[in-house]
């Protein structure tokens, strides 16, 4: 059972433009999320995270909205660039980041010159 | 500081043959994560180990993999005997008590012929 599912496997987006990357959780108990980004053949590195007593978090051009009653979070990156081309993570983990992260399957995002 | 280090990047064998994987993870850090990435089930947790001690083994597949850490700068998880189903990219990663973004290792492909 999926307890965080990314349900895009691939986004194709201009540079410049905004990439839009959704991710939706089962459980209730999460608390704390965050995005990893990951470059073929390497492992996945952090990107930005929340807690659920916020709705957004903002680092730069990379900003995670949260919606709790919708079990929905999303994270933009404006503008999108070249370099950005990665598979990106959603995780979720509960009591406060304590608990062990659960991750989604990831979507491939690839930003086009 | 050298990240978290996994060794071998590569390993290729034999069905029924028993294979190790090795970490070391960032100084300091008291938690350490084993996860398995494969396409159909993602980024999956195998183990993880705080203060050297396993915390939650549940993601473990059967009693064919183990896991150990002697003391807080190594750690290996042990596939005795593979099979190909095992195949896939396995990923270390460590945290300080308390720091929700893990460090990851470049993983280890493992495939099993």
């Amino acid at each position: 059972d999926q307890q965080v599912k990314q349900n895009s496997p691939s986004l194709s987006v201009q540079e410049g433009r905004i990439s839009i990357l959704n991710c939706d959780y089962t459980n209730s108990m999460f608390d704390y999320f965050l995005w990893y980004k990951k470059y073929p053949a390497e492992g996945p590195t952090f990107l930005i995270s929340i807690s659920s007593i916020k709705d957004k978090n903002e680092d730069g051009r990379f900003t995670v909205f949260l919606n709790k009653s919708a079990k929905h979070l999303s994270l933009h990156i404006v503008p999108s660039q070249p370099g950005d081309s990665a598979v990106y993570f959603c995780a979720a983990s509960a009591r406060g980041g304590s608990e062990k992260l659960v991750f989604g399957k990831g979507t491939k995002l690839t930003v086009n010159p | 500081d050298a990240g978290v280090i996994q060794s071998p990047r590569h390993e290729v064998t034999e069905m029924g043959q028993e294979v190790t994987l090795r970490c070391k993870p960032i100084s300091g850090h008291n938690s350490l994560f084993w996860y398995r990435q494969t396409m159909m089930r993602g980024l999956e947790l195998l183990i993880y180990f705080n203060n050297n001690v396993p915390i939650d083994d549940s993601g473990m597949p059967e009693d064919r993999f183990s896991a150990k850490m002697p003391n807080a700068s190594f750690s290996t998880l042990k596939i005795q005997p593979s099979e190909p189903r095992d195949s896939a990219v396995y990923f270390c990663a460590s945290s300080p008590d308390g720091d929700y973004g893990y460090t990851f290792g470049s993983g280890t492909r493992l495939t099993v012929v």
